[in-house]
């Protein structure tokens, strides 16, 4: 069973770009989660989103945004880059959305904006 | 507010010695889901154990062991007979009734041969 693939794993990024990430979750999890790690800062969760519709979302700007397509896959965007941005963006996918259910983790996207 | 709190930045521990990590957690919730994830330099993170709120045992999962205090509100992760393989940074997580997660700071692990 295929894991959580995202796309790309390294991008540079200059100030002001933007960016898309993609996030395939694994075969029949519905909902997708995205993280972005920092060494500062952690784990801070981004969004969540389940059968095409955010569900949770988390404490960033407007800047980050995302969405679910119709098979689960998850794409986020992040506009008008700054170099706080920089940071390992990692997306989970969980079958079970009770507090049971634990995430499964991609690889990640590490971002560096220059 | 949810919060999960590990207080360990770095730990060392000789190889095939037990080692505990620590976590404590500070919710309302009467339901909730307690991980312990592992992240590797490669970056991706591997789930490892989990423990339910209303669990009366221990959970278990080969090497590892969550010793779940609920009272105290907290869910530290013993690993026994540490390998060098287990060097590693670990997270400790709650998610709660919204389905949202929350990560500690984390631990970094060393082993040493």
């Amino acid at each position: 069973k295929a894991g959580v693939t995202q796309t790309p794993r390294y991008l540079i990024k200059t100030r002001g770009q933007q960016v898309t990430l993609s996030c395939s979750p694994i075969s029949g999890h519905r909902s997708v989660s995205w993280y972005q790690q920092t060494p500062g800062q952690g784990l801070q969760f981004l969004f969540e989103y389940f059968s095409e519709t955010q569900r949770n979302k988390g404490n960033f700007p407007g800047r980050f945004s995302g969405r679910q397509f119709s098979n689960s896959r998850s794409e986020m965007n992040v506009s008008t880059l700054e170099l706080g941005d920089s940071a390992l963006y990692l997306c989970a996918s969980s079958l079970d959305v009770t507090v049971t259910g634990e995430l499964f983790f991609g690889e990640g996207s590490r971002l560096t904006v220059l | 507010a949810q919060k999960i709190t590990q207080t360990q930045p770095g730990m060392f521990v000789q190889e095939k010695e037990a080692v505990t990590l620590d976590c404590t957690y500070d919710t309302s919730d009467q339901s909730y889901g307690l991980f312990w994830y592992k992240q590797p330099s490669s970056g991706e993170m591997i789930f490892l154990i989990y423990q339910g709120s209303y669990d009366e045992q221990n959970a278990t999962e080969g090497r590892y062991s969550l010793n779940f205090q609920k009272a105290r509100k907290s869910a530290n992760l013993v690993i026994s007979a540490s390998q060098l393989g287990d060097s590693a940074m670990y997270f400790c997580a709650m998610r709660d009734n919204f389905n949202k997660f929350y990560f500690g700071s984390g631990t970094k692990l060393n082993v040493k041969p």
